[in-house]
This record gives structure tokens, sequence and C-alpha cells, in this order.
């Protein structure tokens, strides 16, 4: 069974540019979730969608967005980059139930904002 | 909302030596996982122990959610067993999906 896939791995923009990045849960898995994790703060959560529903939300500007589409793939978007939005940008998938399941995380897509 | 903390938060040991790795929550949760993270960002499953003991190879864990906090051991340790572990519980309510712990630094010495 594969794993979780994030693409792309690494990435450098610039400032004021935006960034997409993708995440494939692992097949069957309905719920997603972004983590952001910097030296700084840390892993923070970012947001979760189950089944293309945006079920929580962190405390991030409203800069970072995301979406899920009907085969549970993934998307999250940073508009306006900021030097601060460098980071390793993590995704999770998790079983059909909602909550309660063992969660699962991808490679990470390392951002680098110049 | 909940508060993680891991202790210590860095840990020095010769290869061979055992170790115990703490995770405390604020709050009753769904989900406690252990994980370790690899040299390239990715974190790793080790265990996912809502409460109770399990065990994998040198490896396990117990978590006593009465008393709100979970124990990592690691015996016999190997280089290979370097890296940061880090500690993420599912709250009951609330609007996070996990919250982590800080992490502890494992660094196993030959």
């Amino acid at each position: 069974k594969a794993g979780v896939t994030q693409t792309p791995r690494y990435l450098i923009k610039t400032r004021g540019q935006q960034v997409t990045l993708s995440c494939s849960p692992i097949s069957g898995h309905r719920s997603v979730s972004w983590y952001q994790q910097t030296p700084g703060q840390g892993l923070q959560f970012l947001f979760e969608y189950f089944s293309e529903t945006q079920r929580n939300k962190g405390n991030f500007p409203g800069r970072f967005s995301g979406r899920q589409f009907s085969n549970s793939r993934s998307e999250m978007n940073v508009s306006t980059l900021e030097l601060g939005d460098s980071a390793l940008y993590l995704c999770a998938s998790s079983g059909n139930t909602g909550s309660g399941n063992t969660i699962y995380f991808g490679e990470g897509s390392w951002l680098t904002v110049v | 909302g909940i508060q993680v903390e891991q202790s210590p938060p860095d840990l020095i040991l010769q290869e061979g030596a055992n170790s115990t790795l703490r995770c405390n929550f604020s709050d009753s949760v769904n989900n406690l996982q252990w994980f370790h993270q690899n040299p390239w960002g990715q974190l790793i499953n080790l265990f996912y122990i809502p409460s109770g003991t399990k065990q994998n190879g040198r490896l396990s864990a117990t978590t006593v959610a009465t008393e709100r906090y979970s124990l990592l051991y690691i015996s016999s340790s190997q280089t290979t067993d370097s890296g940061v572990y880090f500690c993420a519980v599912e709250p009951l309510q609330g609007a996070q999906k996990l919250v982590f712990g800080q992490g502890t630094r494992l660094t196993i010495n030959p």
C-alpha cells in the first residue's frame, strides 16, 4: 500500500509569489491534515479536510488555504509569500472514521522563500 | 487549548544504554502517537497509543490516560535511534487535528 505522497519535495520561491503544494493520501483515507514545521515554532496544525470539507483550521492567516478533491487528494496554497513562510510543510492522512485513527505522514515539502 | 510537554528536551547517551522519554498532556485525548523524525524530515510512526502499553522490538510505550502522560522506552540504544522524537495528541475537543510537543532530541554516540 503506497504511503502519503507529497509534491514537490523541495522548492524555492520569491517573496510575494504564491505556492501550491500537493498531497495524495493513503488509499481509502478520507482525512488529510497539513502542518508547518519551523525551528522556532515547532510543528503547528494548519487545517484538516475530511470528505472535501474543511473540518478544522489552525491559527494561521488567510494567506494559507487548502482544498480537498473527491479522490481525497489535497492541495494547500500560500499566497503573497513572506520570508517567515520558509518551512517544512507536512501532510498527513488518516482513516475513514473521522477521529481516533492512526495518522500517517508524508515526507514533506521543503519551502524556502528568498 | 491543550498543552503537550515533552522531557527531556535533549538526551545524549552511549550506544547500548536505555532511555525514557516522557510526554505530559493537559486534557483528555482521542489519540496519542509517538513519532521519530528522520534526517529528511519525515515523521515515522512508532506507536498509536491512546492508552495502555505496546511493544515493538527495542521500543515500547505506555500511556496512562487518567494521569495524562505517556512514556517511550528505548532499550539497547543504537546510533540509528538518534533523531528527534515527537509526541502528538488528538484533542477530544478543540479545532486542532494533532497537537505536538516540542520534541526530544536523542543523540546516541558510538
